[in-house]
């Protein structure tokens, strides 16, 4: 039971680059999301998916864009990358429900040169 | 102002001491409450939640709710060197699940 995977696990890109991080769960999630977290920020929402076929913008979702491509997938994509980006992201998957408990990616760690 | 308020410490408590991390949050319409732990270069855990007033235990880890104080805390029984990390506040607001900025907590033997 692999939870919730993220690839890749570490990524250095160049400014202006672009590249789409993957997310994939088998615990058939309904609701999605993509946090970034920044030393002395927290976990700040990017993005989230809360089905199937819809997505909505979080706390800082400039520069991003995200695709609901399943059930199961959630990806997150820079199409311009800047320094600004640079931070450790979390993919996490969770039921909708009054529980709310969230299953965590083990998350990518990006630097933007 | 940010929603979820936690003191970034960090805590430093000796081995086999009470460690007592607080949060406090401003949706005062929140329901469900979260702590998460997490260790150094790894993801967040889900360890304890509170929906209720009052105190729920699980093994050494009791959560606090005071919604009337929008005041939630975690108390750590017997800590050990093991139980360093950083914890996080979490709360539902809105739709979504928002965090507070983690405080780090420090078992020394």
């Amino acid at each position: 039971n692999a939870g919730v995977t993220q690839t890749p696990k570490f990524q250095v890109l160049k400014t202006g680059q672009s590249m789409t991080l993957q997310c994939a769960q088998d615990m058939n999630h309904n609701s999605m999301y993509w946090y970034r977290q920044d030393p002395g920020m927290g976990l700040r929402l990017i993005y989230y998916s809360a089905s199937e076929g819809t997505t909505d913008k979080g706390e800082v979702p400039n520069g991003y864009n995200v695709s609901r491509l399943n059930k199961r997938e959630f990806s997150l994509r820079l199409e311009s990358a800047a320094p600004s980006q640079t931070s450790v992201y979390f993919c996490a998957s969770s039921d909708v429900g009054r529980s709310y408990g969230y299953t965590f990616g083990s998350g990518t760690r990006l630097t933007v040169v | 102002q940010k929603e979820v308020e936690q003191n970034s410490g960090p805590l430093s408590v000796p081995e086999g001491a009470i460690a007592s991390l607080n949060c406090t949050y401003s949706d005062r319409v929140s329901q469900s409450f979260f702590w998460y732990r997490q260790y150094s270069g790894k993801s967040p855990e889900l360890i304890m939640s509170i929906y209720s007033n009052g105190d729920k235990e699980d093994g050494r880890f009791t959560a606090q709710l005071n919604k009337a104080s929008q005041y939630v805390s975690l108390l750590i029984r017997d800590s050990q060197p093991s139980d360093s990390a950083t914890y996080l506040c979490a709360v539902i607001s809105g739709n979504m699940l928002t965090f507070g900025g983690g405080t780090r907590l420090m078992v020394k033997p």
